[in-house]
């Protein structure tokens, strides 16, 4: 069974500028999360899918964040305009369903902004 | 209060210790707890899961939930180098809330 395929690996943007990170989830998985980790914290859900709707985007900074995840398999997660911040790893993972299910990550894609 | 509280360490011990990981969680209706492991520069993996209270042992590997002091734990037995990585705790209901982690360090 393939995994979680996030892509790019490694960003290196200006800030101000804008970077988007892709998702294909595992298939058949209904429930896509996008996460954000800050070197040496834990994972922040910035939002999560149930098929093609947001179930939870409640920490997702809108201003400059947002994410989409047409058909109900991929996803794009988008920052525009960058800030220094914004550096981090991030994740993106799936499960069949929202509950007590076990949720595959990705390996992640680590952005740095200068 | 954050959600789930876990001390990030670092935390070193000796090849063949026994090592012992906490977390505190902050609300009593919480249920289902999950011990992630993440290698550096990889995503995390499930290590184990939990429901309610009691242990669950899986090889060298058991988890605990204390409800009546609210406290997962994560014991490691004969732990090995392999081990060393970060481990993250999380409760789990319709979303995944994690903790900061702890990274762990076997000495060889």
């Amino acid at each position: 069974e393939a995994g979680v395929a996030q892509s790019p690996r490694y960003k290196i943007i200006e800030k101000r500028q804008s970077v988007a990170f892709w998702c294909n989830p595992i298939s058949g998985h209904a429930t896509l999360y996008w996460y954000q980790q800050i070197l040496g914290q834990g994972p922040k859900l910035l939002i999560q899918f149930q098929n093609n709707g947001v179930v939870d985007d409640s920490q997702l900074p809108k201003d400059r964040f947002s994410a989409e995840r047409l058909k109900g398999v991929d996803s794009t997660l988008k920052i525009q305009p960058a800030k220094l911040e914004d550096s981090a790893v991030y994740l993106c993972a799936s499960s069949l369903e929202a509950g007590e299910t076990e949720a595959f990550f990705g390996q992640g894609t680590r952005l740095t902004v200068v | 209060q954050k959600e789930v509280e876990q001390d990030p360490g670092p935390l070193s011990v000796p090849e063949g210790a026994i090592v012992s990981l906490n977390c505190t969680y902050s609300n009593s209706a919480f249920q289902y707890f999950m011990w992630y492991r993440q290698y550096s520069r990889k995503g995390p993996e499930l290590l184990m899961y939990t429901y309610s209270s009691g242990n669950k042992e899986d090889g060298r590997f058991t988890a605990q939930v204390d409800k009546s002091s609210k406290y997962i734990s994560l014991f490691i037995r004969d732990s090995q180098p392999s081990d060393s990585a970060t481990y993250l705790c999380a409760r789990r209901d319709d979303k995944i809330i994690f903790g900061k982690g702890t990274r762990l360090h076997i000495l060889p």
